[in-house]
């Protein structure tokens, strides 16, 4: 069935250095990939999205890398800051199945 | 805020039992999504409902049903409750519920059974 895996579960990095966060998918029809940002006790909110037809896509200090071949892409944050300590969720969805799968969860801490 | 409205915030309720959750869309928004989030879990997809009709289904259980009414809000049931269900729960809605259309979440409902 549809999986998507997504590493490390918690990731601590110092503030302004760079944080990797990878997941896999599954389906190889999927073709969208959000990312979701869910700060502690709030709502998860949309960060970056990709789709199948594009390789990498950047918005200031956040990117995302897509490799269809290999099923995985991954979420870039550089230079960190405190404040992008959270809970990041990837999630693959395919067309048609109008369905996100989203992946367990990166719990990401900046230590200042 | 995202415009998603859910009540109520919390529901503290026993085993057996059966409660209603409440989703209101963002306004001119015709799909809503149902998750839900356990303690350390990530989001589980329950449903989707599009202008009132179910659209696609994820790992919701038979004690657990869904429907979207006509002016576009939505009702998640619980019934027969266990201790596992304490989670979470998220509403979500996207304009048109296409799998590319970004979802707008709403702040949540804590159910604790006990």
């Amino acid at each position: 069935g549809e999986n998507v895996e997504q590493h490390p579960s918690t990731l601590s990095v110092q503030e302004g250095d760079s944080a990797v966060i990878k997941c896999t998918y599954s389906d190889s029809a999927s073709n969208y990939f959000p990312w979701y940002k869910q700060e502690l006790g709030k709502r998860p909110q949309l960060i970056i999205d990709i789709r199948s037809n594009v390789g990498e896509k950047k918005d200031q200090r956040i990117a995302v890398t897509l490799n269809k071949t290999a099923k995985h892409f991954s979420l870039h944050i550089t230079e960190t800051q405190p404040e992008d300590s959270a809970v990041y969720f990837c999630a693959a969805s395919t067309s048609g199945t109008y369905k996100y799968i989203f992946g367990t969860g990166t719990r990401l801490k900046v230590l200042a | 805020d995202s415009g998603v409205t859910q009540t109520p915030k919390h529901l503290i309720t026993a085993t057996g039992q059966r409660v209603t959750l409440r989703c209101s869309p963002r306004s001119g928004d015709l799909s809503v999504y149902w998750y839900q989030q356990s303690l350390d879990q990530g989001l589980q997809f329950l449903i989707q409902y599009y202008n009132g009709e179910e659209r696609a289904k994820g790992n919701i259980l038979e004690r657990f049903s869904a429907q979207q009414f006509p002016d576009l809000h939505s009702e998640l049931n619980l019934s027969s409750l266990e201790l596992g269900d304490s989670a979470l729960y998220f509403c979500a809605s996207s304009a048109q519920g296409y799998s590319y259309n970004e979802q707008f979440f709403g702040p949540g409902t804590r159910l604790t059974v006990l």
